[in-house]
């Protein structure tokens, strides 16, 4: 079983470009997430999805746009890249969305330059 | 939501001591709780999870403590080694409703040899 699996491991992006960033799962979990990890700010929710046809707004969702068009798949979407938006991505997924284990991809590094 | 915090930032130990990391959370109705080692250029990793109806879980090396009274938990890890060394997080991924997982910022642990 993969688990959770990201694409690209890495990538520099020209500011303004529109870039996708992958996330599958092979455990027919019914939620997933979309973090970002900045130094000294730690974890910090995106985007979610409860179950396959819904997305909700977390934490950070400004400049970010999600879809879940089926249970494995959630893309994370930059619509027009900026700076700031330079981080490292962690997609995770959970049975529920609440009350039970969430478990983590490997990571996407985004440099927007 | 809810926030998690940690104690400390960096907590550095000799190899073969015990290790304790300490994590505070806000929301009384908190009810599950995740503990997470990341290692530099990964993603976080299930160490091991409590829920509100126990005090203590132990795994191997790794014992979580919950005191609900003071709304505290703590990770242990016995007889520290040099693959220890990461970074730790506590999460809340409490149930109901649609309460969304939140983490600490995480613990750096540094296992001197």
């Amino acid at each position: 079983i993969a688990g959770i699996t990201q694409a690209p491991t890495s990538q520099i992006l020209a500011a303004g470009r529109r870039m996708t960033l992958r996330c599958t799962q092979d455990m027919r979990h019914n939620a997933m997430y979309w973090y970002r990890q900045d130094l000294g700010l730690g974890l910090r929710l995106i985007h979610y999805s409860n179950t396959a046809g819904t997305t909700g707004k977390g934490e950070v969702p400004d400049g970010y746009s999600v879809s879940r068009a089926n249970t494995d798949d959630f893309p994370l979407t930059l619509a027009s890249a900026v700076p700031s938006q330079t981080s490292v991505y962690f997609c995770a997924s959970s049975y529920r969305c609440s009350g039970n284990t969430i478990y983590f991809g490997e990571g996407s590094w985004l440099t927007v330059v | 939501g809810e926030s998690v915090g940690l104690h400390l930032p960096t907590l550095s130990v000799q190899e073969g001591d015990n290790s304790i990391i300490n994590c505070a959370y806000s929301n009384s109705a908190s009810d599950y709780f995740i503990w997470y080692k990341q290692e530099s250029g990964k993603g976080p990793q299930f160490i091991i999870d409590i829920r509100s109806n126990m005090d203590k879980r132990q795994g191997q090396r790794v014992t979580v403590l919950l005191n609900k009274t003071v709304k505290h938990l703590s990770l242990q890890i016995a007889a520290t080694q040099p693959g220890d060394s990461a970074v730790y997080f506590c999460a809340d991924a409490s149930s109901g409703g649609s309460y969304i997982p939140t983490f600490g910022r995480g613990t750096s642990l540094i296992v001197h040899p």
